[in-house]
């Protein structure tokens, strides 16, 4: 089992719908989540980070956390063309022993299309 | 805020030399930063994590004498691939993750090398 799952996708919604892209984890000790967004050929934008369980709004965008069954998801309403890219979801890990050493562990990221 | 920069933007080298990539915190301190690569349509793999002062942290299968490693200041990072083969061709991302937020990491917008 993967620590980070998403569907590859494509996930392909039209211009003006709810894209909803979901990622679970199997470190039940994880407590931070994250999104990021790319776009071909660019690194990774950081778009929402989520701690607590529930839901965390921002403009468009509105992260959802559920930690009793181990999944993240992140909403992006009125969609548009512009949100075409991949959506990474990233969970920080932290190393037992280690002093407080941790890392983020990425999904392999979903393909959002977005069509006109 | 929370800008990382990376320098070069592209490289392309021949066989057998070896390649810098410098990776800087613009606007804040970042003890800790990470090396990434990343392969056409695939995910990012977690090279090593860079520590101001200490020697990194690489992960398995990476080799450490192949893939350098100096954080000499709390803004800068740089990462050297000695002797780089074709196959070192790559797309390599920093981030740098910021004293005050010990858990988020901000990207750098990535190095393409291509080893001819």
């Amino acid at each position: 089992q993967k620590e980070v799952e998403q569907n590859s996708g494509p996930l392909s919604v039209p211009e003006g719908a709810i894209a909803s892209l979901n990622c679970t984890y199997s470190d039940r000790g994880s407590q931070s989540f994250f999104w990021y967004r790319q776009y071909s050929g660019k690194s990774p934008e950081l778009i929402m980070s989520i701690y607590s369980n529930g839901d965390k709004e921002d403009g468009r965008f509105t992260a959802q956390l559920n930690k009793a069954s181990q999944y993240v998801s992140l909403l992006i309403r009125d969609s548009q063309p512009s949100d075409s890219a991949t959506y990474l979801c990233a969970v920080n890990k932290i190393l037992p022993l280690s002093g407080g050493y941790n890392k983020l562990i990425f999904g392999a990221g979903t393909r959002l299309a977005v069509h006109p | 805020g929370a800008v990382v920069s990376q320098h070069p933007s592209r490289v392309i080298c021949k066989s057998g030399t070896s390649v810098k990539i410098e990776c800087r915190s613009l606007d804040f301190q970042a003890t800790t930063m990470f090396w990434y690569r990343q392969f056409p349509k695939k995910s990012l793999m977690l090279m090593a994590t860079s520590n101001e002062g200490s020697k990194a942290t690489y992960e398995q299968g990476v080799e450490k004498d192949k893939f350098l490693i100096n954080h000499a200041s709390l803004t800068l990072s740089t990462l050297t691939v000695t002797s780089a083969h074709p196959e070192d061709s790559s797309f390599y991302i920093c981030s740098a993750r910021s004293d005050r937020e010990l858990d988020t990491q901000y990207f750098g917008p990535g190095t393409r090398l291509t080893v001819l």
